[in-house]
């Protein structure tokens, strides 16, 4: 069974610009969830999808978006791109938001982005 | 809203000997999860050891054991017998369970865990 899987894994771009991450979940997962992750935050949690809505969002500008396909493959693009954006974003995947279940989520290897 | 602490920014062991690692967190929920992930040089974030809040017995896998002390908010990871495969950054994560509060987590600041041979 594939992993969760992050596409590009790393990617350089400059002050102004904008840039799209793509996740593509465990087959059969419907929830999605992205984190940013820096030395100085630490792992922050960006935004959840589920089925299609975003259910959660963190404390993140409107810069930040994302949405989710009917395939639950997730996107998350970061508009106007800041020095303060370079981080590694993670996506990770779980099978279902709510329930008992195993509740564990399920990471990527990561996107590194760079703001030069 | 929930935090988790981890108190150890880095730690290490010998190869072969035992180490704990610390978390605290605090919530006002009664029921919750807690996790050890840990993150390897390559960056990917593997589940350790999951641990659910209304369970009293603490959690084990393999040569990982949790001792959970729900009363104190307390959940630390004991590695048995190290071995250099685990030297990584280890972190401490919360997921409440509530039917709104999703799949997000809380994570802990991290301990780095060095494994010297």
């Amino acid at each position: 069974k594939a992993g969760v899987t992050q596409t590009p894994r790393y990617l350089i771009k400059t002050r102004g610009q904008q840039v799209t991450l793509s996740c593509s979940p465990i087959s059969g997962h419907r929830s999605v969830s992205w984190y940013q992750q820096t030395p100085g935050q630490g792992l922050q949690f960006l935004f959840e999808y589920f089925s299609e809505t975003q259910r959660n969002k963190g404390n993140f500008p409107g810069r930040f978006s994302g949405r989710q396909f009917s395939n639950s493959r997730s996107e998350m693009n970061v508009s106007t791109l800041e020095l303060g954006d370079s981080a590694l974003y993670l996506c990770a995947s779980s099978l279902t938001r709510q329930g008992r279940g195993t509740g564990e989520l399920f990471f990527g290897e990561g996107s590194r982005l760079t703001v030069l | 809203a929930q935090t988790v602490t981890q108190s150890q920014p880095e730690m290490s062991v010998q190869e072969a000997e035992t180490v704990t690692l610390s978390c605290t967190y605090d919530t006002s929920e009664s029921d919750y999860y807690l996790f050890w992930y840990k993150q390897p040089p390559s960056r990917q974030m593997i589940l350790v050891i999951r641990q659910e809040a209304y369970k009293q017995q603490n959690a084990t896998e393999n040569r990982f054991s949790v001792n959970f002390q729900k009363a104190a908010k307390s959940f630390s990871l004991k590695i048995s017998d190290s071995q250099l495969g685990d030297a990584a950054m280890y972190f401490c994560a919360y997921r409440r369970l509530r039917e709104t509060s999703g799949s997000r987590l809380t994570f802990g600041e991290g301990t780095q865990l060095t494994v010297n041979p």
